[in-house]
This record gives structure tokens, sequence and C-alpha cells, in this order.
């Protein structure tokens, strides 16, 4: 099984601000995607096959990697960018799995 | 309006049974494969199945192989989920997600397993 960690747990950042995440897997992974979930609310696609952004998603994100190491970049942070954000390999044959998340808040 | 609506999750005890549905509205259904994930209050989210588009092929995590079975209709537009010989770690909201790339999500469904 493909196992995902998400560096780091918690990104503390105020608006304006650039955001980094990291999400690194124990096998090479071919299929990545990105999600960003609200409280109280569903996850959202915002990236696919690794560095595609997902419909109505703002060229403020983008994501890039290869291999074990991807990573997810918000430009400039704006308020409604402070969410929890979620990598999932497609990797192994429809046995899709999750990262346990970074959370993005105000500093 | 494009949309995934769950129905069905509930209170349930340790070893019982429950069935989750997922009514999908504003595309055509039978072209995407479709999954349910679930997610245990306050923490991650986990994949749990996955059904092709005429439903020909299915695909379980690990944890809940023989217990869950997943399904679909695809002239009423929906699909399901049986849950059997339920656990209290199966308790988790159970969301219905489009497979392209998980770019349709419902709102979920709370199942609650507990004595």
């Amino acid at each position: 099984e493909i196992v995902l960690t998400q560096s780091p747990a918690t990104l503390s950042l105020s608006p304006g601000e650039r955001a980094t995440l990291s999400c690194r897997a124990t096998q090479t992974v071919n299929f990545l995607a990105w999600f960003q979930q609200k409280p109280g609310q569903a996850p959202r696609l915002i990236i696919f096959e690794t560095s595609k952004r997902a419909t109505g998603i703002p060229p403020r994100f983008s994501a890039s990697g290869s291999g074990t190491d991807f990573t997810l970049t918000i430009s400039s942070l704006e308020p409604e960018d402070f969410a929890v954000y979620y990598c999932q390999q497609r990797n192994t044959w429809r046995r899709f799995t999750f990262g346990p998340g970074t959370t993005v808040d105000l500093k | 309006e494009v949309q995934l609506v769950e129905s069905g999750g509930d209170l349930v005890q340790p070893g019982g049974s429950l069935r989750l549905s997922c009514d999908a509205s504003g595309f055509n259904f039978n072209d995407y494969w479709m999954s349910w994930v679930r997610q245990t209050p306050g923490k991650g989210l986990d994949w749990v199945a996955i059904i092709s588009e005429d439903g020909s092929e299915k695909y379980y995590v690990d944890s809940v192989k023989g217990r869950f079975t997943i399904s679909r209709d695809n002239a009423e537009k929906s699909l399901s989920l049986h849950l059997n010989s339920l656990r209290v770690d199966d308790t988790a909201v159970y969301y219905c997600v489009r497979e392209l790339w998980g770019d349709l999500w419902g709102q979920g469904a709370l199942v609650t397993v507990s004595s």
C-alpha cells in the first residue's frame, strides 16, 4: 500500500503570503490529486494529474512534482484559501489513498 | 444542477447493517466510475470503494472487504453502499464521489455505530 505523508501538519500564514505544501509517497506515484476542505463542507478537487487545475480553480494555485515528492503552492493567500488540503494518490489500480492533510490557518 | 445527494445515514448498533444511497442529477451518471469516501469526525479521508460505469468492476479498501457492497442502478441514476457487520470504527461521514478525479462530491451522510 502506498502511504502518503504531508508536511507541515499546520501552516500559519497571513493573507497575501505564499503557501507551500508538501506531499511525499512511500513509492513512486504516477497520478496525484489535491483537495481543499473547509469546515462543514465536502472536499473540493483543486488539482488533478499532478499539476492540472480543476474547473474554476484560480491560477494562484499551482502544483508540481514527480516520483515520490509533490508540492502544492498558493502564490498569494486569499481569505477563502484557509482550509485543510489533502493529497491523494491514484497509482494503485482503483485503490486510492489520501494523505493526512495540511491545515492552512490564519496567523 | 449537477449534484450528488446522499441519504440513509443513521445510528446503528455494532454488528448491524445499513444502506446508503446517492442520487445523481445533472449529468450522464452512466458515463462515470463512482466511489464512496469516508471521513471520521475530526480526522482525515479514507477511500472505501469504487465501481465502474456499468457495475462490472468493484474494488474495496481491505478494511471493508466482505462487509460492504457497492452497487449502482444506472436507470435510476443511483449509487448504493450496503454496510454489514458494522463496527465502531466504521463511524464516519460517507461521501459519494464522481470519479472524474473526484471532481464532484455529495454533502455526506453520517453513519454512527454505537451501542
